[in-house]
């Protein structure tokens, strides 16, 4: 089966760096995304990774192994509008997305 | 403002009605999808569109209809609607489907069968 696998929760302090790791199983390897998703709101896109190695966007920066299956997406000088949950999703042998349950990433000050 | 628009904003439903959601949106995307969110669930793929009179299955496409007459509208109907389908329902579009494209996603819809 395909599964996607995100630590449920984490906490970090404002002004710190949080990576947020996600592995996956998944029948064909697409490419792998990053959304944010305030709580309510509707998942925007953060970014999207096929080759291997680091992408930096700004405060945001996400990391892809594909022969680990691995990936984490790290985010420095934390802020508290941060907060939200941030989803894994792979893009199958399909072009079809799977997506992971999030993770809540909870800052405080 | 290009986006996309879903109505209702939420919704509480008796068991055994029929309900339609509404998915709008104004990019010229080729390809729209539904998913669904549950707590503690990763987003599930109801149905999806890769081009205006075309539909497919995803995962969990039972208990949902869709069409697509139209670019701009993606409607899912829940012909008989049961407890189970309490969830958070998403409309997304892409430029293209079945490719790398980001998917963009509409403000989402509540509902709620009793």
């Amino acid at each position: 089966g395909q599964n996607i696998d995100q630590p449920t929760e984490m906490t970090a302090t404002e002004g710190a760096i949080v990576q947020i790791n996600c592995t996956y199983q998944t029948s064909g390897f697409n490419g792998l995304f990053w959304y944010q998703q305030h709580a309510g709101e509707a998942p925007t896109f953060l970014s999207y990774n096929v080759l291997d190695g680091l992408e930096e966007k700004g405060r945001f920066s996400s990391f892809l192994s594909r022969s680990k299956g691995y990936s984490y997406l790290l985010l420095k000088e934390l802020q508290m509008k941060d907060s939200a949950s941030y989803l894994c999703a792979v893009l199958d042998s399909n072009y079809q997305l799977i997506w992971g349950a999030g993770t809540k990433l909870i800052i405080k000050p | 403002i290009a986006g996309i628009t879903q109505a209702p904003t939420s919704q509480i439903l008796a068991a055994g009605r029929r309900m339609t959601l509404r998915c709008t949106q104004d990019m010229r995307h080729n390809a729209m999808y539904w998913y669904r969110q549950d707590l503690g669930l990763g987003l599930r793929l109801i149905h999806y569109s890769n081009t205006a009179g075309t539909t497919g299955k995803g995962e969990v496409p039972d208990g949902y209809s869709v069409s697509r007459a139209n670019t701009d509208d993606f409607p899912l109907t829940l012909a008989s609607a049961v407890p189970s389908q309490t969830s958070v329902y998403f409309c997304a579009s892409s430029p293209s489907g079945g490719s790398t494209d980001t998917q963009y996603f509409g403000p989402g819809t509540r509902l709620t069968v009793l």
